[in-house]
């Protein structure tokens, strides 16, 4: 079974950049899935970031685009997040995700636990 | 971007029939994902394709999408059911994956 574990800072700097990785376990990264990014605010509901295949093929939030880029280390089975001038209005619960897609359709079929990431100076 | 529209809350009593809404612009055109997501817990699917079970989920969580309108529905309803609950599509028109707000549903 796939585990995926977030790591990375848990207190950004305003105005800097985020940056987590997420480690994929028990498969390879390499499989025909996308793997994704989930962030959820203090309180609030689940926000897709972005998604990458194992090619390089990514998409991401509109609303976010601008200031994401998800890449993928397949040499370490593992996929990272950054997320630039970042405010407080960031700080969330980052999730990576496994997705299966077909060809009309995504899903997440697997979870990491989720690492909280404050921005605050 | 597409929108997806949750009720903010459900309450039902234990043993009865839960049903969560989740409504957008020809929504029946569209494959429909649920998540279950409890405090302090990363989400974890229960509905895929509109109406499929994962393994492990009980059949007493069943899905429906129809119109502009998926339901997810949760026949006899337990304790343990109490939880947010999210929906979730694939928006073609820009290659994102869309979230509803989501539910929160209270067992009484």
């Amino acid at each position: 079974q796939v585990q995926l574990q977030e790591s990375g800072p848990g207190l950004v700097k305003p105005s800097g950049t985020l940056s987590l990785t997420c480690a994929v376990s028990g498969g390879s990264i390499s499989s025909s899935d996308w793997w994704s990014w989930v962030r959820q605010p203090p309180g609030k509901g689940l926000e897709w970031i972005g998604e990458i295949y194992h090619s390089g093929s990514t998409n991401y939030n509109p609303s976010l685009k601008s200031r994401v880029t998800i890449s993928v280390d397949k040499s370490k089975n593992q996929f990272s997040l950054k997320l630039s001038s970042v405010t407080a209005a960031d700080t969330a619960v980052y999730y990576c995700a496994r997705e299966y897609c077909s060809t009309t359709s995504c899903y997440v079929g697997y979870w990491g636990q989720g690492t909280l990431v404050t921005v605050s100076s | 971007s597409y929108v997806l529209t949750q009720p903010p809350s459900v309450s039902v009593a234990p043993g009865q029939t839960a049903k969560i809404t989740c409504g957008g612009n020809n929504i029946g055109s569209k494959s429909v994902h649920w998540y279950q997501q409890k405090p302090g817990q990363a989400p974890v699917l229960v509905v895929y394709d509109d109406s499929d079970r994962p393994s492990g989920i009980p059949e007493r969580f069943s899905g429906s999408n129809s119109g502009n309108t998926a339901t997810l529905t949760i026949s006899r309803v337990e304790a343990g059911d109490e939880a947010d609950y999210y929906c979730q599509v694939w928006d073609s028109s820009s290659d994102h994956v869309v979230f509803g707000g989501g539910t929160k549903l209270t067992v009484l």
